[in-house]
């Protein structure tokens, strides 16, 4: 079955930590996002990528990297995590030139 | 001003109603609006999309755009307790390399 997926689902972690959020789809979709979003709070985009090997900033300054070497892995990693990154974060995959992007169950980051 | 508005409400509505949903948008070169569904503690589901002025219907949903006073609605028919979520506007912008831009959300609170 198509879908998105995202690992871990909720992570409580230390600060200082290095963390690595994992989405992933069997979509077949060359474009993927990774947005940031507070409790009651709009969504913010900081990372996407166009294909295998092109990464871009969103239009959210983040602390946080993201590399594209498969079409269905974009996986965003946290080099030291802090408490002003607790955050849901939300990976969504869409076409080329399609409309519609389709969000995966989301990461709920917590870091104390 | 934000690119994108919605008031965050709670909208209060009875069963069976008729709950309207307001967003307006800065950027006139704007192309694509959406209207994503998200649950509490869930990842936003896609309602509906338009890109041409009018009204666009799908069920128990309408979408209406009017490019030339930039607002979008969204009109919920014979709401449900069920249609009790935040309401998420986005638009899509070719100068923003056609990425999506949310608003803050409408919550809508469905009263049996």
């Amino acid at each position: 079955e198509a879908d998105i997926y995202q690992t871990p689902r909720y992570l409580v972690i230390g600060t200082g930590k290095k963390i690595t959020l994992e989405c992933s789809q069997t979509m077949g979709h060359d474009k993927m996002y990774w947005y940031q979003q507070d409790p009651g709070m709009e969504l913010h985009l900081i990372h996407y990528s166009y294909g295998v090997n092109s990464t871009e900033k969103g239009d959210l300054s983040s602390e946080s990297t993201v590399s594209r070497i498969r079409t269905e892995h974009f996986p965003l990693t946290l080099e030291s995590a802090r408490p002003s990154h607790t955050s849901q974060y939300l990976c969504a995959s869409s076409t080329l030139t399609g409309y519609e992007q389709f969000f995966g169950p989301g990461t709920r980051l917590t870091v104390l | 001003q934000k690119e994108v508005e919605q008031n965050s409400g709670p909208l209060s509505v009875p069963e069976g109603a008729i709950a309207s949903l307001n967003c307006t948008y800065s950027d006139r070169g704007s192309q694509s609006f959406f209207w994503y569904r998200q649950y509490s503690g869930k990842s936003p589901e896609l309602i509906m999309f338009i890109y041409s002025n009018g009204d666009k219907e799908d069920g128990r949903f309408t979408a209406q755009l009017n490019k030339a006073s930039q607002y979008v609605s969204l009109l919920i028919r014979d709401s449900q307790p069920s249609d009790s979520a935040t309401y998420l506007c986005a638009v899509k912008t070719r100068a923003a390399g056609n990425k999506l831009t949310f608003g803050g959300g409408t919550r809508v609170l469905v009263k049996p």
